[in-house]
């Protein structure tokens, strides 16, 4: 079956950084774009990047550009994500999921996140 | 920025029908998806399209459009279904944006 198993999660100070990284398994990795998510602490959802299938398109929200950079080995099935100059307000669970991108775009499946605080 | 606007939240019966409504001036040119989230697990599709179903969600669970309105409903609410439902969709230049999440309480 379809999974995505995400890590590299943790505690880090601001200003550091952190690789996280998503292992996906059961489908054809190379031909989907891809995608990271982020819920703060008992908030709602963020669309934090995406990547399409070949890598050569690549998207970031405002709130992370400069920062953050998506990338993905597709001989690896692996998606990844680097986060640089992290701040307090980065604290959050961070989802991979598989991004279905056409006539619109959406998200299904979803990996079980990880958790990356951001605190001195 | 563009925006989705969800009830915080919304109480129903075991049996009744639960309604969860979503606004965005971009929704009547973008499709509507919809996640279910249950604590301490990753977000669920359970609508894509306005109205699709993907496999394997019950037929409980269905989705409407009307103008700059998309509404989840589900009929025979369960225990189960309690949680917390995030829509989706996208603006004009095409950047996903999620609404604020409403949750579900069944009494």
């Amino acid at each position: 079956q379809v999974q995505l198993v995400e890590s590299g999660g943790g505690l880090v100070k601001p200003g550091g950084s952190l690789r996280l990284s998503c292992a996906a398994s059961g489908f054809t990795f190379s031909d989907y774009y891809m995608s990271w998510i982020r819920q703060a602490p008992g908030k709602g959802l963020e669309w934090v990047s995406y990547i399409s299938s070949s890598g050569s398109t690549i998207y970031y929200a405002d709130s992370v550009k400069g920062r953050f950079t998506i990338s993905r080995d597709n001989a690896k099935n692996s998606l990844y994500l680097q986060m640089n100059s992290l701040r307090a307000e980065d604290t959050a669970v961070y989802y991979c999921a598989r991004l279905w991108f056409g006539e619109g775009r959406w998200f299904d499946p979803w990996g079980q996140g990880t958790l990356v605080t951001v605190s001195s | 920025s563009y925006e989705l606007t969800q009830p915080p939240s919304v109480s129903v019966s075991p049996g009744q029908t639960a309604r969860i409504t979503c606004s965005g001036d971009a929704l009547p040119k973008q499709y509507a998806y919809w996640y279910q989230q249950k604590p301490g697990q990753a977000p669920v599709l359970v609508i894509y399209k306005d109205s699709e179903r993907p496999s394997g969600i019950p037929e409980r669970f269905s989705g409407s459009s009307s103008g700059t309105t998309v509404t989840l409903t589900i009929s025979g609410v369960q225990a189960e279904d309690e949680a917390d439902y995030y829509c989706q969709s996208a603006d004009s230049s095409g950047d996903v944006v999620f609404g604020g999440g409403t949750k579900l309480t069944v009494l």
